[in-house]
Parts: C-alpha cells; structure tokens; sequence
C-alpha cells in the first residue's frame, strides 16, 4: 500500500473541461508538493502546501491541503493540451523521513 | 539560475557491468537525493545527502551507492547492474537536509541489456 494514494490513475478529457486530481493518505503530513512530469523528463514542481486548508492558486491550477494535513487536490479549470502529464504528489513520510511519491495521476488533454 | 544537471543523459550497460551517475546541483543548494523511477514501482527514494554525508536511505540493496562532494556535486554507482535496474534516475536538490521542497534535474535513462 503507497503511503500517498493518487486517483484516478488515469485521466483523458477534452480540451476545456475541468478536472480535479486526488492525492490521499491516513498519514499526516507537514507539507505536501505537486509536481508534472513529461515523458523523458524529470518532475517539475507545482506548488507546496504547508498549512491545513491552505488553498493556493497558479493561473488555472488550484491547489488545496486538507484541514487534517491528510490529503490534498488540485483542479484544472479549462484544461488545455499544455496541461496533458503525469502529476505527483510527493510527501516526507513521518515514519521514515524520506520523501513519497504517490503512483501518479497521468492527464491527456485532446485538442 | 541554472537548474539541476545529469549526466549522461542515455545510458547502456549490459548486466554485470557498473555505471556511475553524476548531478550537480542548484547554486547553493547543499542537499541532493537520488529516485529511481519506473513504470511499475513508480518514484522510489534511493539516498540523501547533505554536507558530504549521507542523511538517509531507501531500501535497496548495498550494490546501489553514492556520494557528495564538498561543492554539494554529487554522483550515485550502482555496481553488477540487474535487467531490473533499468529506470530512470532522478536527482533533486533542495536548500537543507530535510526540506521538502525539492528540484529535479532532466534524469539519467539508464538501459541495462
């Protein structure tokens, strides 16, 4: 069982749509970090959410920690194929303190 | 400023063989770690480093070793290389041992044969 729990594991839309992108544990976390990561490439980081209910926003990526520091989302609004990646959510685990990453979110946006 | 940087890029080694990967940090930046990324595993914790020693480490086995530098450089070995040990490997870097934000570099796709 992953520490950080991503769903759904695979996401295609059209371009447009919004979707929201889940990233859960049973752990509490000091912080959690969002990255996207394109084929060959490594993870580019997105935000980091350090408080609980903490929302923030990048352009149309809105980011949220949940109030218990358990969990976090992140919505598209309008996604476009700029969009289309693997996104990760990445926490330092409690126990081991070495930093987790959830299996992923891979997102296609079609034009 | 400049990024995080790998080298190689592309790797190919056959089974038995060792291979040494190379990153250099962001300027300034004095805390490395090393993930293994595949398809099946996903993101996996190889090691961190941090003023030349090594603060934690993921479970893999001993063939899998690395090091730093007193620039904050630093390069992982993997030795008698497994058809398994074909990933990716990813270097990030952060400011201080223990600090979640990190930056990752390009990877190094290794191939093993």
């Amino acid at each position: 069982t992953q520490l950080l729990e991503q769903s759904p594991q695979f996401l295609s839309i059209q371009e447009g749509e919004n979707l929201t992108v889940y990233c859960n544990s049973s752990s509490v976390f000091s912080s959690l970090q969002w990255y996207r990561q394109e084929p060959g490439e490594g993870p580019v980081l997105l935000v980091t959410v350090v408080t609980g209910g903490e929302v923030k926003k990048l352009k149309r990526l809105t980011f949220q920690f949940g109030d218990a520091r358990k969990d976090s989302s992140l919505h598209i609004t309008a996604a476009q194929p700029g969009d289309t990646g693997l996104y990760l959510c990445a926490g330092r685990s409690p126990v081991f303190n070495d930093m987790r990453f959830g299996a992923g979110t891979r997102l296609t946006v079609k034009p | 400023k400049a990024g995080v940087t790998q080298t190689p890029r592309y790797l190919i080694k056959t089974r038995g063989q060792q291979v040494t990967l190379s990153c250099s940090p962001i300027s300034g930046h004095r805390s490395v770690s090393w993930y293994q990324q595949t398809p099946g595993q996903g993101l996996q914790f190889l090691f961190e480093y941090f003023s030349e020693t090594q603060r934690n480490k993921g479970n893999f086995p001993g063939r899998f070793s690395g090091r730093q530098f007193s620039n904050s450089r630093s390069e992982m070995n993997v030795s008698t290389l497994e058809l398994g040990d074909s990933a990716l490997y990813l270097c990030a870097s952060s400011l201080n041992v223990g600090t979640d934000t990190q930056y990752f570099g390009p990877g190094t796709r290794l191939t093993v044969l």
